[in-house]
């Protein structure tokens, strides 16, 4: 059964940056058939993408984070992380990493794909305070 | 970037009842479509991808319908477990938006 688990420092100061790093079990992040992302959430708050990865290292990133931020793949130690740069308080949140399942046809062909999430990982919060 | 509108953004009900919850997108998204229930404390559990096929495991009181612009999400038979917030989430573009959830709680 597949596994996520994030893990980095709770707490950041504001300018710096948060590093987080999302650890599969259960399955390859090497998979061809599969997307990775990171989704965050404020206290209280709604749901917000912020960035999705391809085991081969292609990246799409919400447009209002765009330049702050960073996803990068480890085949070899079967991880993926997010770097988001000069942090303020409004990036305290509960930050979670997800799997996006593929498309599979009526035929059976698998065509990775980025669309829904499942399964989820617990969540870490991050508070950004000094 | 499409917005994504959810309504009631608060839902009281009772056990057994019937619910529904209304997500509507600012341009059409297709079918792409998910549901998610998210509980205090835990991560969200998708319910229903591609506007209305269920996840495997998912209770079939639990359904989904729409394309285009506007979806429902439907519990057909309320029970304790589904007090939770229910999140749509539209995949018609890369561009991934959540709405902003309907809580269901206890009338």
């Amino acid at each position: 059964q597949l596994q996520l688990q994030e893990s980095g420092p709770g707490l950041v100061k504001p300018s710096e940056t948060l590093s987080l790093t999302c650890t599969v079990s259960g399955g390859s992040i090497s998979s061809s058939s599969y997307y990775w992302g990171w989704i965050r959430q404020p206290p209280g708050k709604g749901l917000e993408w912020i960035g999705s990865i391809y085991y081969s290292g292609s990246t799409y990133y919400n447009t209002s984070l765009k330049s702050r931020v960073t996803i990068s793949v480890d085949t070899s130690k079967n991880q993926f992380s997010l770097k988001l740069s000069s942090v303020t308080a409004a990036d305290t949140a509960v930050y979670y990493c997800a799997r996006q399942p593929p498309r599979i046809t009526i035929f059976g062909v698998v065509t990775p794909s980025l669309n829904w999430f499942d399964p989820w990982g617990q969540g870490t919060l991050v508070t950004v305070s000094s | 970037d499409i917005q994504m509108t959810q309504s009631p953004s608060t839902l009281s009900a009772s056990v057994g009842d019937r619910v529904t919850i209304t997500c509507r997108a600012s341009q059409s998204i297709s079918s792409w479509l998910a549901w998610y229930q998210q509980k205090p404390g835990k991560a969200p559990k998708l319910l229903i991808y591609d506007a209305s096929s269920l996840e495997s495991g998912v209770p079939s009181r639990f359904s989904g319908s729409g394309s285009g612009t506007e979806f429902t999400l439907t519990i057909s038979s309320l029970q304790p477990d589904d007090f939770a917030t229910y999140y749509c989430q539209q995949y018609n573009s890369y561009l991934f938006t959540f709405g902003p959830g309907t809580k269901v709680d206890i009338k």
